[in-house]
């Protein structure tokens, strides 16, 4: 049981290079989330599903498109990297749960650089 | 919409003494808050949530619904409790009431 999963790791871009982040998991879970995280701004969410097939704008999505074709899959798109756009990105889901069940399991994270 | 602060970055303690990091939320409903914590090296995970009222690692956190605050304590800290902590809300409605983060605080515990 893997979990959360993020590929890649690690990427470095040029200004105006495309790239989609890729996150896996394996708990069945409905709901999947993107988060920024920035020195000093905590964790910014991006984009959220709630199911396959649906997306939603988070706090920061200016930049950013999502798709959720499969349940376990949530990818993140960038069409034209920005160096504002250097950052750790983590994925995270969780079930609908009951009020003392809820939790977001987290991926390990991407860090991007975009040059 | 909800808002929640930490208004500590840095916050160094000595092992063996009382360590506090501070949560502050604002918040019109009546919300859940939650503790995760990232160690070096390791991806974020949940510490305690207020909900279920207990103590992971020697950690409490009390919610306080007249100051509106969260804070997370710990009578003797340990040189291992060093990590990135992060105070999160999430809201009593809404479509997908996802989270909402603090700006994390980073503790080190030093021997």
């Amino acid at each position: 049981n893997a979990g959360v999963t993020q590929t890649p790791k690690f990427r470095v871009l040029k200004t105006g290079q495309s790239m989609t982040l890729l996150c896996a998991q394996d708990m069945n879970h409905e709901y999947m989330y993107w988060y920024r995280q920035d020195p000093g701004m905590g964790l910014r969410l991006i984009h959220y599903s709630v199911g396959e097939g649906t997306t939603a704008k988070g706090e920061v999505p200016d930049g950013y498109n999502v798709s959720r074709l499969k349940k376990q899959n949530f990818l993140l798109g960038l069409e034209s990297a920005a160096p504002s756009q250097t950052s750790v990105y983590f994925c995270a889901s969780t079930s609908p749960p009951g009020l003392r069940t809820y939790e977001q399991y987290f991926g390990p994270g991407t860090r991007l650089t975009v040059t | 919409a909800q808002r929640v602060t930490q208004p500590e970055k840095l916050l160094s303690v000595f092992k063996g003494a009382p360590v506090e990091l501070k949560c502050n939320y604002s918040y019109s409903g009546s919300p859940e808050l939650f503790w995760y914590v990232q160690y070096s090296r390791q991806r974020l995970q949940l510490l305690l949530r207020h909900i279920s009222r207990e103590s992971i690692k020697g950690f409490t956190a009390d919610l306080n619904k007249g100051e509106t605050s969260f804070h997370l304590k710990k009578p003797f800290a340990q040189e291992e409790d060093s990590a990135m902590y992060y105070c999160a809300l999430r809201p009593s409605s809404g479509s997908a009431r996802q989270l909402t983060f603090g700006s994390g605080t980073q503790l080190t515990v030093l021997p």
